[in-house]
């Protein structure tokens, strides 16, 4: 069965601090990943897409990573502000014909000062 | 904001009523769709419409019917609806149905709903 789970649930840093957050697929045959930024009370939006071909992808203080081998993903977040507080979730693409996408069930981070 | 509205923001009503959700994108997009999303639950996709045409409902109860009156508005109609279905609905529109590619989707702010 085609799942995506991210980790941890919820996490708490401080403001100025980093983090990296975790995304494991076993969706097959892979198209590709994306990451969405979902602020409190709005529709989530799209930070990075990524294909099999590509490791690394940045927007801005978000690098995403991919290891299509492994089937592990991950967001990493640098000199976190207030606000990157939003939940952050993986999709993962599965190819052929019109792609179904499989959503995880996020992360929420909490960034305190 | 991202292009894409829905009303109402909030709604609450009683398992007899009848109410619609409506969505509107301002992107000239061609694909909308209808997400329900739960607490601590992924997003689950109920409904894709590509050029006003249906061409997914994912086993969604008959209680929720939409509709796609032409590219940039869609409606989800609401009746009888269970305690259980009070959630997060989120509409997103992409230029075309997600392929490969990289297509993405653009998401409104949703309305939060919740069934007495």
């Amino acid at each position: 069965k085609n799942q995506v789970e991210q980790s941890p649930q919820s996490l708490i840093i401080l403001e100025g601090k980093n983090c990296t957050l975790q995304c494991n697929y076993t969706v097959s045959p892979f198209s590709n990943l994306r990451w969405y930024k979902q602020d409190t009370g709005r529709g989530p939006v799209s930070l990075t897409i990524m294909t099999f071909s590509e490791n690394t992808k940045s927007n801005g203080r978000y690098t995403a990573t991919l290891d299509a081998d492994t089937k592990q993903s991950s967001l990493h977040i640098t000199a976190s502000q207030l606000s990157d507080s939003a939940s952050y979730i993986c999709v993962v693409s599965e190819s052929g014909g019109y792609n179904k996408l499989i959503f995880g069930a996020g992360t929420r981070l909490a960034v305190h000062p | 904001e991202t292009g894409v509205t829905q009303t109402p923001r909030h709604l609450v009503m009683g398992m007899t009523n009848k109410k619609s959700l409506k969505c509107e994108q301002h992107l000239g997009h061609n694909a909308m769709y209808w997400y329900k999303q739960s607490a601590k639950k992924p997003l689950e996709l109920m409904f894709v419409y590509n050029f006003k045409e249906q061409t997914e409902n994912n086993s969604v109860p008959s209680r929720f019917s939409p509709e796609c009156p032409n590219s940039s508005h869609l409606f989800l109609h609401l009746h009888t609806l269970q305690p259980e279905d009070s959630a997060l609905y989120l509409c997103a529109s992409s230029q075309a149905r997600i392929t490969s590619g990289q297509e993405t989707q653009y998401f409104g702010p949703g309305t939060r709903l919740l069934v007495l």
